[in-house]
């Protein structure tokens, strides 16, 4: 196993753009996928395989990597954007075995 | 509609057992892994365990592997997870999800609405 590591928390205005990194030593080799929850709610997946945006989720959500590095940007924040946002991996324990971050409170100021 | 309803969360003493449901609903439940994940109070997110679509392989993470057991039966669709010598730090929302696949790697698009489990005395 090893650790995705994301900061705890991200603070921006309305209208501009935030950034969560989600970093880990295993990342190179395996897809990054992020998920948005809000209080009370179960996690909504909305990047999947680095990049690509889900079905549904709005065009301000964007994914991108380099390294062991991989970004969640939200460009143009909106209110209901506050919530929690963990990124996932593949683990080095088996096919099925993930591994989430610890997660980054977003908050719109 | 994909639909995923947890039921069986309970109070629970340090050493006693639950065992959770997970009732699926609006796609061929014979064709997809399950898992389930759990989420300790104003904390992220854990992955637990997982059962193929046939049922005939589980996986667990360290920290339940020999005192968890996941298991499914397709007639009912159903998955449930058999819980013993459960800890404090056991305690958690537990929320049943769906994996799909994609190039050989594995996430979630559904999940259900959680079922919580409390350890202690």
């Amino acid at each position: 196993s090893y650790d995705l590591t994301q900061p705890p928390s991200v603070s921006v205005s309305p209208g501009q753009t935030a950034r969560i990194t989600c970093s880990g030593d295993e990342l190179p080799k395996h897809y990054c996928f992020w998920y948005q929850q809000k209080a009370g709610q179960a996690p909504v997946l909305v990047i999947e395989k680095d990049t690509e945006r889900p079905s549904g989720i709005p065009g301000r959500f964007s994914g991108s990597t380099s390294g062991t590095t991989a970004t969640l940007t939200i460009t143009g924040v909106q209110a209901e954007d506050e919530a929690d946002y963990y990124c996932q991996s593949a683990d080095t324990g088996g096919t099925y075995h993930v591994i989430f971050g610890g997660g980054t409170k977003l908050t719109v100021l | 509609e994909v639909q995923l309803s947890e039921s069986g969360g309970a109070l629970v003493q340090p050493g006693g057992s639950l065992r959770l449901s997970c009732a699926a609903s609006g796609f061929p439940f014979t064709n997809y892994a399950l898992s389930w994940v759990r989420q300790a109070p104003e904390k992220g997110l854990e992955w637990v365990s997982a059962i193929t679509a046939s049922g005939g392989d589980t996986f667990y993470a360290d920290s339940v592997n020999g005192r968890f057991t996941i298991s499914r039966d397709n007639d009912r669709d159903t998955v449930y997870l058999q819980m013993d010598s459960l800890r404090v730090e056991d305690t958690a929302l537990y929320y049943c999800a769906r994996y799909y696949e994609r190039s050989g790697y594995y996430f979630f698009k559904h999940w259900g609405q959680g079922t919580p489990v409390t350890v202690s005395s």
